[in-house]
């Protein structure tokens, strides 16, 4: 298995201002996902994590409004730009493992006034 | 694509009930399917993974079954206790990559 962390695990953030959110996992992963769950909904991919080049993002997400980083096999940025009440959602960051079993990290809890 | 579909949305039950939720997925080429608890404003907690060449996977209560022929899976919960009250999600994915989500069945046991 494997332990993730997320930073901050909730926020309030004014219309147009931006936040990044931190994921941090205890052992090298190779995949890396950024999922959203807006308030009563399931779970939607953002975009696959790649490590050392450009997030493959899912239709309807695009780079601008959703930058991701990831510098190494343990770490990985979602930042979520221009915000809009519309983006008030959970964050979750999720790492697959060589079997392919997916792990979740606590979430970030984000709101927009 | 893959798409996921959970049955009941909701349930309500008296304790000590055995129940099942039902997950049923198009892509019979999946190659894993997991169940997930998710309980009200928190993240996912892995309940039980079955690989494609399983049928199925027990933990302590809890049993899910895989039929990929008619693209079932079922999440089978005995005794029911009121500490089962959560939203299950059901997710398949092939091989390696991110897993799709079913909406959940939110669950309730009433003591």
């Amino acid at each position: 298995s494997a332990v993730i962390s997320q930073k901050p695990s909730r926020d309030i953030c004014q219309r147009g201002t931006s936040l990044t959110i931190q994921c941090q996992v205890d052992s090298q992963v190779t995949m890396m996902f950024w999922y959203r769950q807006q308030p009563g909904q399931s779970l939607t991919l953002i975009a696959t994590a790649n490590q050392g080049s450009e997030a493959t993002y899912e239709s309807g997400f695009v780079i601008d409004k959703f930058p991701i980083s990831r510098p190494n096999l343990t770490f990985s940025t979602l930042t979520v730009s221009n915000m809009s009440p519309e983006d008030s959602s959970i964050y979750l960051c999720s790492v697959g493992t060589g079997i392919y079993e997916q792990y979740f990290g606590p979430g970030t809890r984000l709101t927009v006034t | 694509k893959q798409e996921v579909t959970q049955i009941p949305a909701a349930l309500s039950v008296p304790e000590g009930e055995n129940l099942v939720l039902n997950c049923s997925f198009t892509d019979s080429a999946i190659y894993n399917l997991q169940w997930f608890r998710q309980d009200p404003g928190k993240g996912l907690t892995s309940l039980l993974l079955i690989q494609s060449s399983q049928r199925e996977q027990t933990s302590g209560r809890l049993n899910a079954s895989l039929d990929k022929s008619s693209g079932r899976s079922t999440l089978y919960i005995a005794a029911s206790q009121p500490g089962d009250s959560a939203t299950y999600l059901c997710a398949g994915a092939r091989g390696n990559t991110p897993l799709v989500f079913g909406k959940g069945t939110r669950l309730s046991v009433i003591a």
